[in-house]
């Protein structure tokens, strides 16, 4: 099973529609949850952390369910500038209890927004 | 102003070959990282040094050598390149180990032929 599982896509969606992204992760002991943002041939940069009671950052809306082991992104209002690949990201604790910054990363789900 | 920066940004050579790749942030970072993100889009941690020192080294060949001349430096080197080392690395750094927020490099797509 892989580490960090995300919804296999694409998701083609008009402009002004609202989608949702999955994620679920196989350690139980993770540390910190992100949602990561690539354009096509670029650097991956962080949209958002993931906090324990849910976050919301404009139209970006992150959920973690600890229970499950599950996160998820939700878009509103989707503009044609969100079409990128949406990168679950997990920070695991190592056996020492200290994860010394590994982020390991889903492998993406892309999103094409048109108008 | 460029935060993390590599170079080169592309990187064609034929197999066999030994090639580096330089990496440099002006972030005052504390700790750097290798990812190699294969063709399947894959992100995968390769090493990791934190003020110089080596911190994580994932099951990579010994074939990849990392050095950190001092902590606002982190340079790849590939001995006896394979095909299956072709993929796009990028360079990160954060704060410190424990910081959340990583930048990334542009990245290197380096195809071997």
């Amino acid at each position: 099973r892989k580490e960090v599982e995300q919804d296999p896509g694409p998701f083609n969606v008009p402009e002004g529609a609202t989608v949702a992204f999955n994620c679920t992760y196989s350690n139980s002991a993770s540390q910190s949850f992100f949602w990561y943002r690539q354009d096509c041939r670029k650097e991956p940069k962080l949209l958002m952390s993931v906090y324990s009671s849910g976050n919301e950052d404009g139209r970006f809306t992150a959920q973690l369910n600890r229970a499950s082991q599950y996160i998820s992104l939700l878009i509103r209002d989707s503009k044609l500038s969100d079409s990128a690949t949406y990168l679950c990201v997990v920070k695991p604790f190592n056996a020492g209890g200290t994860s010394y910054g590994k982020l390991t990363f889903g492998q993406g789900t892309i999103l094409t927004v048109h108008p | 102003d460029t935060a993390v920066s590599q170079t080169p940004k592309y990187l064609v050579t034929q197999m066999g070959n030994d090639k580096s790749i330089k990496c440099e942030q002006n972030l005052g970072h504390d700790t750097m990282y290798w990812y190699k993100q294969d063709s399947k889009k894959f992100l995968k941690i390769m090493f990791s040094y934190n003020n110089k020192e080596l911190i994580i080294n994932e099951t990579v060949p010994n074939r990849f050598s990392p050095k950190s001349p001092d902590k606002a430096h982190l340079n790849l080197h590939i001995n006896s390149l394979e095909l299956g080392d072709s993929a796009v690395y990028f360079c990160a750094s954060s704060p410190g180990t424990k910081a959340d927020t990583q930048y990334f490099g542009p990245g290197t797509r380096l195809t071997v032929l």
